[in-house]
Formats: C-alpha cells, sequence, structure tokens
C-alpha cells in the first residue's frame, strides 16, 4: 500500500467550519506536505512540514506531525467554497509517496 | 510566468497504438515526474530523472518509457503494453531533490482514454 494514507476519504462542511483530515504513512521522512486538486487538474502545494516540526500554520491552514504515531493532520479553518477539492498528503522519504486523499465538499 | 505545460489535454489511443505526452517546464527545474491518477485515487510514480540524460523507474514502470534530452522537456510514451492505460496523468517538477524532498510544482494533466 502507498506510504500516505488519508483519512476520512470524504468529507462534507458547511461554510464557515472547519474541515480536519488525517494521513498516515509508514517509513521515516525528512517532511510531510499536503497538497490540493480541483476537479481534473494538477496538484497545488500548500505546505511542508519538517520532520523535526510539531505544527506548522499557513493563513488559513494548520497543520501538525507526529513522528512517532507517523501521522499528520490538516486543518482548514473557516471553510469557503473555493475549498472545496481533493486534499493529498505526501510523505518525503527517498521519493515522495502519496495517499488515496481526501475529498472535501463545502457547501454554502 | 513559470510553470509545466502538458498536452494534449485529452488523448485517444487505439489498441496496438503508442501515444507520447508532452511535459515542458520553465521553471529550470533539474527534477522531473510523471505520476498516474486513476479515478479516486491517489498519484502513483511512473518515473522520474534528476537530471539531464539520466531517468529512473518508478513504482509502476511497466508498459511506460521516457526521454530527457533537455532539461525543459520529459515526455512519456504509453506503449502497446500497457494495456490499461486509460488513467489521468501528471507531469511535475522540482529543484534537485537528492532525498531531500522538495515541493513538486505539477502541470493540469492529460487525461488518456482507449478508443
Amino acid at each position: 500500500s502507498q506510504q500516505g494514507e488519508e483519512d476520512p476519504q470524504a468529507l462534507s462542511i458547511q461554510e464557515g467550519e472547519n474541515a480536519t483530515m488525517n494521513c498516515s504513512y509508514k517509513t521515516s521522512i525528512n517532511n510531510l506536505q499536503w497538497y490540493r486538486q480541483n476537479s481534473g487538474r494538477g496538484l497545488v502545494h500548500l505546505i511542508l512540514i519538517r520532520s523535526n516540526e510539531r505544527e506548522k500554520h499557513s493563513g488559513r491552514l494548520r497543520v501538525t506531525l507526529d513522528t512517532s504515531k507517523k501521522s499528520s493532520s490538516l486543518l482548514i479553518t473557516a471553510s469557503r467554497a473555493a475549498d472545496t477539492a481533493s486534499y493529498f498528503c505526501g510523505a518525503a522519504g527517498n521519493k515522495l509517496t502519496f495517499g488515496g486523499g481526501t475529498r472535501v465538499l463545502v457547501k454554502p | 510566468d513559470g510553470g509545466i505545460t502538458q498536452s494534449p489535454k485529452y488523448l485517444f489511443r487505439k489498441e496496438g497504438q503508442n501515444v507520447t505526452l508532452s511535459c515542458e517546464q520553465n521553471l529550470n527545474h533539474d527534477a522531473m515526474y510523471w505520476y498516474r491518477q486513476d479515478p479516486g485515487q491517489g498519484l502513483r510514480l511512473i518515473y522520474y530523472s534528476q537530471i539531464v540524460n539520466d531517468f529512473q523507474k518508478g513504482d509502476i514502470a511497466e508498459g511506460y518509457s521516457v526521454s530527457r534530452e533537455k532539461k525543459e522537456s520529459f515526455p512519456l510514451t504509453v506503449t502497446s503494453a500497457q494495456k490499461n492505460p486509460t488513467a489521468f496523468y501528471l507531469c511535475a517538477s522540482s529543484p534537485p531533490d537528492p532525498g531531500s524532498g522538495q515541493p513538486q510544482h505539477f502541470g493540469d494533466g492529460t487525461r488518456l482514454s482507449i478508443l
């Protein structure tokens, strides 16, 4: 199975609510990256957290990393309809390995 | 503007035919990658190249071939040996990445279908 695995597979929320998704990985990593993919488009890099960091913020995004549990979470605060997309984690070991993604629907 | 251009956006393949997907970048990145994405799935690495005239197989290289004759270009050929080629193909690039995990920049993909 792939290095990164996201949970849940799908998430539906109302605009203004927070969205939280989780990622688990199997081997040691240099960093953990989160990407967004709009339907029919390529991935866009959102945020990178290094293996020696525990938490990182960027605008409405908050990422945590727990290397002891080999897991990461992405929190999107005050979600907007434009946040509707699939979100992928990429575990950067000797190569970047992606999970299956979390599909997020933000309803207006 | 700097970026990655993939063409064509849609491509149809007949039985027994080889098709080539184009990927060009003007980001001056050394490393380039090809991924396959099946519906509702994540990305799987097909081939990658860290430098011109060198490339390595990824996790699902069988039935595919690549070349890296120029820094800017990394075309992918889907050969007739690939029996299930229908998928969304994504090309990406990054600065030199000797295991350090540089973020990757992606093109907008080519959707390949069988006629």
